[in-house]
């Protein structure tokens, strides 16, 4: 059965403190692996999609990076705005249903 | 420009009330989808539609009805609710509704069924 796991559930950071988090998968044919962020009340807003292992995309604070059985969302120097909760996802089971990972609630503290 | 937008934003209907949530896409995408989302829990599939035609309904209750009158609307209709059904409910499209494609996500719309 195709899954979507995310690790830690929730990370608490100092401000400049860099962690990654974790998006594990088990998806037969990945067909892209998605990270979005999430804030309270808020739909979720696009930050990268990766399709092959090896990929590697950045933007500002953040690089996700992709492997054959998980993708990582590293978070370098993270800023109290970074605080949110980060989901990945991946099309499963055929057709375009998209599983959502249960998310990593990041807070970033000062 | 990959804007997706959603009225109203928050709504408080009874049991017995009917009631319309709207989506709207200018990004030229053919396929949109429903999702629902519980506190704390990730977004869940609901519908979706590919060029206008219903092409996935993930065993919704039939008091959820969605509408796509055009390529850039989509509808949830409601009608008899349930407390339960109480959640964000989230709209978002794609480019055509193949795998592979980033679907982009509307703001949501926060539903209180009491």
């Amino acid at each position: 059965e195709d899954q979507v796991t995310q690790s830690p559930e929730a990370l608490r950071l100092q401000e400049g403190e860099s962690s990654s988090l974790n998006c594990s998968y088990t998806v037969s044919g990945l067909r892209g692996l998605f990270w979005y962020r999430q804030d309270p009340g808020k739909g979720p807003e696009f930050l990268f999609t990766l399709y092959s292992a090896g990929e590697e995309k950045e933007k500002e604070r953040l690089k996700a990076t992709l492997t054959k059985k998980e993708s990582f969302l590293h978070i370098t120097a993270p800023k109290p705005e970074d605080s949110a909760t980060y989901l990945c996802a991946a099309y499963t089971g055929g057709g375009n249903k998209l599983t959502f990972g249960t998310g990593t609630q990041l807070k970033v503290e000062l | 420009d990959t804007e997706v937008t959603q009225t109203p934003k928050h709504l408080v209907m009874g049991m017995t009330n009917k009631k319309s949530l709207k989506c709207e896409q200018h990004m030229g995408h053919r396929a949109m989808y429903w999702y629902k989302q519980k506190a704390k829990k990730p977004p869940e599939l609901m519908f979706v539609y590919s060029y206008e035609k219903l092409s996935i309904n993930e065993s919704v209750p039939s008091r959820f009805s969605p509408e796509c009158p055009n390529s850039s609307l989509l509808n949830l209709h409601l009608h008899a609710l349930q407390p339960e059904d109480s959640a964000l409910y989230l709209c978002a499209s794609s480019r055509s509704g193949q795998e592979q494609e980033t679907q982009y996500f509307g703001p949501g719309t926060r539903l209180l069924v009491l």
